[in-house]
């Protein structure tokens, strides 16, 4: 089965700060993983990986992959109180196209 | 692009009766439809998977019976909430995957906010 596993599960910090949140999987014929920021509603789209080593990159937000280790990380850099929700990743394995979410990070950016 | 309309927004019911959700993909064919589940402060949990034209696949746990998923076409996918009780109240998501979706990693609906009193 399936599993991704997401650290920390919350944290605040203060506008300015850099956060870094972890995800590890453990998936049967790895596709891709993404990640997702969820505020209020449904999640909104903010990356896919696919190939280890090259990172992506987004304004203040950047993600990257290690396919031999099994995690990814997702940076965000001089964050904003707007950063404030919960980062979901997810991973397309095997079967059927279907994504396995993990237990989210909730972030709080203070002011 | 890659935009999917999920109504309603949200909707109380009374225990008993029976609820209908949908998901449209607005600008392209959606040949696969996510539904999953979110209760308060947790991550979403797949309910099942529909591909157009066929049975949708439920997982370990979701009553078939009890949440009715149709992907009659290639746009639009229904979840019904049969015989709806308090505890089935929680936020729906369906998510669409088709050609030209590849690039955008799945699309949401917006979710619909289920609660029955």
């Amino acid at each position: 089965e399936d599993k991704v596993v997401q650290s920390p599960l919350s944290l605040v910090v203060h506008e300015g700060d850099t956060v870094t949140l972890n995800c590890s999987y453990e998936v049967t014929n790895f596709r891709s993983l993404l990640w997702y920021k969820q505020e209020k509603k449904a999640p909104t789209f903010l990356f896919m990986l696919t190939s280890s080593g090259i990172e992506k990159k987004s304004g203040r937000l950047s993600s990257i992959l290690d396919k031999k280790e099994l995690f990814s990380i997702l940076n965000i850099t001089a964050t904003q109180t707007g950063d404030s929700a919960v980062y979901l990743c997810a991973v397309h394995g095997a079967a059927g196209n279907k994504l396995t979410f993990g237990g989210g990070t909730r972030v709080l950016v203070k002011p | 692009g890659a935009v999917v309309s999920q109504h309603p927004s949200w909707v109380i019911c009374k225990s008993g009766t029976s609820v209908k959700i949908e998901c449209r993909s607005l600008d392209f064919q959606a040949t696969t439809m996510f539904w999953y589940r979110q209760f308060p402060k947790q991550s979403l949990m797949l309910m099942a998977t529909s591909n157009e034209g066929s049975k949708a696949t439920y997982e370990q746990g979701v009553e078939k019976d009890k949440f009715l998923i149709n992907h009659a076409s290639l746009t639009l996918s229904t979840l019904t909430v049969t015989s709806a009780h308090p505890e089935d109240s929680s936020f729906y998501i369906c998510s669409a995957w088709g050609s030209g979706t590849e690039v955008y990693g799945y699309t949401f609906g917006s979710g619909t906010r289920l609660t029955v009193v």
